[in-house]
C-alpha cells in the first residue's frame, strides 16, 4: 500500500530564509507525487506535481521539489521564505485508482 | 469562472440531526471526492465517485452517505450515527479519475460544529 511521510509537523524559518520541508512516499509502482498548500480555513490548493517527465519540478509562488527514487523523497524548498508563504503544507502521492494518499501536513510558520 | 463551490461555510447541527453539506464543480469533471480533515491528521477519504450514479467507500465512510444523480453534483449526508462528525470537510474534483497523473481541485471547504 502507498502511503506518504512529512517529517516535522511544524517547521518555522525566518523571512529570506531557505524553505525545506520533507516528505517520504512508498509506492511499489512508479509514483505521481502532489505538494498542495493551504491557508487557513481554506481548501488545498495545488503547487507542483510529479509524473515522471523531470525529476525537478517547478511550481507556483518559487516553490520547487526533487523526485529521488532512491530516497523515496520528494522534498518542497524555497530559496527565500516570504511572510505570505506561512500555511500548512501538503504532500500526496497517487493511487493506482487516482485516489490521493495525503501526509498529515507540515505547518510553516514565517518569521519577520 | 469555473471551480468547486461548497456551501455553506459554516454549519452548526445538534447531536443526532443528520446534515447534508453541499458540493458542486462546473469543471466539467468526471471524478469527485469528500475528505474529512481534523488538526494533525491530515485529509481523510469518506467517498469518492468516477461516474454518475456510481461512487465507492473510502476509509472513513461509516456514518456518512453520498450520491452522484448529476456529473456537477457530490452532496455527502453526515448521519446522526457518525460518533465524531466535527471536523472541517473538503470536497474535490479530477479530469480523470483512475491510474491518472490529474491532480485534485479543491473547494473551501466546509466547517461542521455539531453539539
Amino acid at each position: 500500500a502507498q502511503s506518504v511521510t512529512q517529517l516535522g509537523s511544524h517547521v518555522s524559518v525566518s523571512e529570506g530564509a531557505l524553505v525545506l520541508l520533507r516528505c517520504n512516499y512508498s509506492s511499489s509502482v512508479p509514483p505521481y507525487l502532489f505538494w498542495y498548500v493551504q491557508y487557513p480555513n481554506q481548501g488545498l490548493q495545488l503547487l507542483l506535481k510529479y509524473t515522471s517527465a523531470a525529476t525537478l519540478v517547478k511550481g507556483i509562488n518559487g516553490f520547487e521539489a526533487e523526485f529521488k527514487k532512491s530516497e523515496t523523497s520528494f522534498h518542497l524548498t524555497k530559496p527565500s521564505a516570504h511572510m505570505s508563504d506561512a500555511a500548512e503544507y501538503f504532500c500526496a502521492v497517487s493511487e493506482s485508482q487516482g485516489n490521493l494518499i495525503f501526509g498529515k501536513g507540515t505547518k510553516l510558520s514565517v518569521k519577520p | 469562472d469555473g471551480g468547486i463551490t461548497q456551501s455553506p461555510k459554516y454549519l452548526f447541527r445538534k447531536e443526532g440531526q443528520n446534515v447534508t453539506l453541499s458540493c458542486e464543480q462546473n469543471l466539467n469533471h468526471d471524478a469527485m471526492y469528500w475528505y474529512r480533515q481534523d488538526p494533525g491528521q491530515g485529509l481523510r477519504l469518506i467517498y469518492y465517485s468516477q461516474i454518475v450514479n456510481d461512487f465507492q467507500k473510502g476509509d472513513i465512510a461509516e456514518g456518512y452517505s453520498v450520491s452522484r444523480e448529476k456529473k456537477e453534483s457530490f452532496p455527502l449526508t453526515v448521519t446522526s450515527a457518525q460518533k465524531n462528525p466535527t471536523a472541517f470537510y473538503l470536497c474535490a474534483s479530477s479530469i480523470t479519475p483512475s491510474g491518472s497523473s490529474s491532480e485534485q481541485y479543491f473547494g473551501p471547504g466546509t466547517r461542521l460544529t455539531v453539539t
